[in-house]
């Protein structure tokens, strides 16, 4: 079964300093992994996804993710932390044990990113 | 404004109790999931719904049931609440999974007590 691992309960970094938030996942197939960003009090947005192509991923809000198959990691980043990206992130990956032909996607236990100024 | 639309936003219950958590989405996506949320357990799938007229079992299954009424509305039954089931409840939807990923709503926030 595919499973995803997120080390890090909290991230803690200064607004202007890179940020990294840590991925790691287990797959039987080619993966397929997204990330999500969740605000107080709303639904998952997505940010970004990696399904095939480069290992660099770029996406929204100047997120990008680095694909490492050695490593099965799907980190998350940023050049450049504002105080804005404090939320709860969720790495993501399907999973065809559910889901229908499309699968669906295994959520990790989520990292919260705390920006300070 | 497109998108996933729950309701209620809140709901308490009390043991025992049954309700019903509604929602709709305009994006004319064949797939609809039902996922709860708990602190530290990140989301969990209830169940899911591949195209209209479908409804499988996800990993948490037990203690809900589901109608997906038509192509737009997924609802998710509690038949006699537990206090167990105090948590934050997500549907989303989707057309392509590995294109669009999901579309959430924005939660329902159920207290069972």
């Amino acid at each position: 079964a595919q499973s995803v691992a997120q080390p890090e309960d909290q991230v803690n970094v200064a607004e202007g300093n890179p940020l990294t938030v840590k991925c790691t996942y287990s797959v039987s197939g080619n993966p397929y992994l997204f990330w999500y960003v969740q605000y107080p009090n709303r639904g998952l947005q997505f940010l970004l996804k990696y399904i095939t192509g480069d290992n660099l991923v770029k996406g929204s809000y100047g997120f990008e993710a680095e694909f490492n198959k050695s490593q099965t990691s799907f980190h998350l980043k940023k050049p450049s932390a504002l105080v804005s990206d404090s939320a709860l992130y969720f790495c993501a990956v399907r999973d065809d044990d559910y889901g229908g032909s499309q699968g669906n996607l295994i959520f990790g236990k989520g990292t919260k990113l705390s920006v300070k100024p | 404004n497109a998108g996933v639309t729950q309701t209620p936003k809140f709901q308490v219950l009390k043991t025992g109790q049954s309700m019903t958590l509604q929602c709709a989405q305009d994006m004319n996506h064949n797939s609809m999931y039902w996922y709860r949320q708990d602190p530290g357990m990140g989301l969990r799938l209830i169940y899911y719904s591949a195209s209209e007229g479908t409804t499988d079992k996800g990993e948490v299954p037990n203690g809900y049931n589901v109608s997906r009424l038509n192509k737009r509305e997924f609802s998710l039954r509690l038949e006699s609440a537990a206090p167990s089931q105090t948590s934050v409840y997500f549907c989303a939807s989707s057309e392509r999974v590995l294109s669009y990923g999901y579309t959430f709503g924005s939660g329902t926030r159920l207290t069972v007590v």
